[in-house]
């Protein structure tokens, strides 16, 4: 399935490093958001951008940045990064915002922070 | 407390059983409930909308009792390919929206 697509799959990065996630959806949708899944933990809420304008920022730490160029792309820029920021980082679209509308995820980008 | 719980299982049961799963929610802001389904390192994918009336699809229903806010899914005749992790998802409302997923609870369906 090529809906909601995520680059890379796998990242190892130091904690001095800056790297960036890619995502992409190809499902013409309007809204785009970013997860983060841990071990033994719930997906955490990250990120939500609604016709490229973000109305959600869940108390997420200034070393993920996010950015959406138009409502088919999404970045999640990394800098400075810690050991526990190790995790599976969901992108996924959904047509809006709001709370009747089915999220489509993409595939995931499983980040090591070393 | 947490705002949606789940028990985390596993629930190991064989093929044909019928199954169970509960979830709660703590905010009376919740405005809609969703099951979703995540495969072992795969991504979530939605399973079955919730809604007040109750709705089935196939082997699954789904329960929603506002008055005591939990939502369940009942899975009869399970098949060797439900194995997987089972999560609710509740919406909130409260000026805007926001998705808040349980932890999921994981069932094995065994020959």
């Amino acid at each position: 399935e090529t809906g909601v697509t995520q680059t890379p799959r796998h990242l190892v990065m130091g904690m001095t490093n800056k790297k960036s996630l890619k995502c992409e959806q190809h499902l013409g949708h309007n809204a785009m958001y970013w997860y983060k899944q841990s071990a033994k933990k719930p997906l955490e809420l990250m990120f939500v951008y609604n016709f490229k304008e973000q109305t959600e920022n869940n108390s997420v730490p200034s070393r993920f940045s996010p950015e959406c160029p138009n409502s088919s792309h999404l970045f999640l820029h990394l800098h400075t990064l810690q050991p526990e920021d190790s995790a599976l980082y969901l992108c996924a679209s959904s047509q809006h915002s709001g709370s009747d509308y089915e999220q489509y995820f993409g595939p995931g980008t499983r980040l090591t922070v070393t | 407390r947490k705002e949606v719980e789940q028990d985390p299982g596993p629930f190991n049961v064989p093929e044909g059983a019928t199954v169970a799963f509960n979830c709660t929610y703590s905010n009376s802001a919740s405005q809609s409930f969703f099951w979703y389904r995540q495969d072992c390192r795969k991504e979530p994918k939605l399973l079955m909308s919730v809604y007040s009336s109750g709705n089935e699809d196939g082997r699954f229903t789904a329960q929603l009792n506002r008055a005591s806010q939990y939502i369940s899914l009942l899975i009869r005749d399970s098949k060797l390919s439900d194995s997987a992790t089972y999560l609710c998802v509740v919406v909130l409302n409260t000026g805007g929206f926001k998705t808040i997923f349980g932890a999921g609870t994981r069932l094995f369906v065994k020959a």
